[in-house]
């Protein structure tokens, strides 16, 4: 079954910073892996999609990038700001035959300080 | 805009009553998933409609049942609800096929009294 890892569990930086998160996977026979923002008491918001074929892709100042062989995604935010403070999720999708199977990590959680 | 929307967004129910959470969405997307999140957990899947076909994850207690009765709607019931019930409950949904993203509603945060 796969296992998604996320690293580090908190992490907490002063505004203005880069910073990289980091998502890793047991089994790399993946479609593709998803990166969410989830802040207190709501649902997720999606960020990020990589195809299994892609090796990144970017939004503002977001880059997510993909290293299916090894099992890992970074996310980077660059410059970041207090309203990015919240928890991000990757989960990947694996095949399954009665629809897409989806795994989770247990989340980074962010703060920005001002 | 096309979307996930789940209600109520707070329930509050009695240990043992049952209680049914709703979600909808107008994506037209065939599949529907249900997932429990504890506080600073990952969501855990209980169970997923492809179309009308339900498919239940093994270690999803029978307590929990759903209903799709279309495409559009799916509700998820819990029997007799316990104080280990009590969680974020998060629907998605997504096209069939590989390679689709989720897309998640807002969530409902069940209280169990």
């Amino acid at each position: 079954k796969q296992e998604v890892t996320q690293i580090p569990a908190a992490l907490s930086v002063p505004e203005g910073e880069n910073l990289v998160l980091n998502c890793s996977f047991t089994d790399s026979a993946i479609y593709n892996l998803q990166w969410f923002r989830q802040d207190p008491g709501k649902g997720l918001t999606s960020l990020l999609l990589i195809q299994s074929s892609q090796r990144e892709q970017t939004s503002g100042r977001l880059n997510a990038s993909l290293d299916k062989s090894s099992g890992r995604s970074t996310l980077y935010i660059a410059a970041s700001q207090p309203g990015d403070s919240a928890t991000y999720l990757c989960a990947v999708c694996s095949a399954a035959n009665t629809g897409n199977q989806f795994y989770f990590g247990t989340g980074t959680s962010l703060t920005v300080i001002p | 805009d096309a979307m996930v929307i789940q209600n109520p967004r707070y329930q509050v129910t009695q240990f043992g009553k049952p209680v049914t959470l709703s979600c909808s969405q107008t994506l037209n997307h065939n599949v529907m998933y249900w997932y429990q999140q504890k506080s600073s957990q990952a969501p855990k899947l209980l169970f997923h409609y492809y179309d009308k076909d339900f498919n239940n994850e093994a270690d999803t207690p029978d307590n929990f049942q759903s209903r799709r009765p279309n495409t559009s709607f799916c509700f998820l019931d819990i029997r007799s609800p316990g104080l280990g019930d009590a969680a974020m409950y998060l629907c998605a949904t997504s096209r069939a096929g590989g390679g689709q993203p989720q897309h998640f509603g807002d969530g409902t945060r069940l209280s169990i009294l």
